[in-house]
């Protein structure tokens, strides 16, 4: 089955530095890459839809220049947290697909706390 | 636009009952695809189940029905004989057919406690 690793599973970062997020699809080949965040108790919440070799379409309220997503290859995703602050820990979590009728896969999710 | 209402926050069943968590759906599109996810509190996103909007009949997954009512725009997740193991979060979502951009866009959830 398709399988998605996302890296690193838990991250610790201090306020101001910026933290980076892999997402790779082991056995397929990725067409879009989602990300997503998700609050405690709350609502998975689309950030971003990337597309290989295209950038990425932002949900709207979503900051570009802090949420930097790159979707350098079929296999790869990457989202950077720039200038991290406190109000940005989160479940991050991204969702892979090979095209519209091919459903989604999701990562095991990265839990970001910045101190 | 596409939106996804789940208005139970939490649910409770006794083991080996079978439960039915709610969802409706508000969309213009007459294509559009919808699932059912697991969440546990590791927070992985576990598939469960999809419903085409052309789907004649309703899908069905081992003890996972979806209950597809097209004209109320209802897909309700029937759960038949509960395990513990069924306890956890679970998410509704909907994606759009035939749309470069197919995003999947989830409901608030409905956590569920299966008793002993």
């Amino acid at each position: 089955g398709a399988v998605v690793s996302q890296h690193p599973s838990r991250v610790i970062c201090k306020s101001g530095t910026s933290v980076k997020i892999e997402c790779r699809s082991l056995d397929f080949q990725a067409t879009t890459m989602f990300w997503y965040r998700q609050f405690p108790k709350q609502s998975l919440m689309l950030m971003a839809t990337s597309n290989e070799g295209s950038k990425a379409t932002y949900e709207q309220g979503v900051e570009k220049d802090k949420f930097l997503i790159n979707h350098a290859s079929l296999t790869l995703s990457t989202l950077t947290v720039t200038s991290a602050h406190p109000e940005d820990s989160s479940f991050y979590i991204c969702s892979a697909s090979k095209g519209p009728n091919y459903g989604y896969t999701f990562g095991s999710g990265t839990r970001l706390t910045v101190v | 636009a596409q939106k996804i209402t789940q208005t139970q926050p939490g649910m409770f069943v006794q083991e080996k009952e079978a439960v039915t968590l709610d969802c409706t759906y508000d969309t213009s599109d007459p294509s559009y695809g919808l699932f059912w996810y697991k969440q546990p509190s590791s927070g992985e996103m576990i598939f469960l189940i999809y419903q085409g909007s052309y789907d004649q009949q309703n899908a069905t997954e081992g003890r996972y029905s979806l209950n597809f009512q097209k004209a109320r725009k209802s897909a309700n997740l029937v759960i038949s004989a509960s395990q513990l193991g069924d306890s956890a979060m679970y998410f509704c979502a909907m994606s759009k057919g035939g749309d470069s951009s197919y995003k999947l866009i989830f409901g608030s959830g409905t956590r569920l406690l299966v008793r002993p």
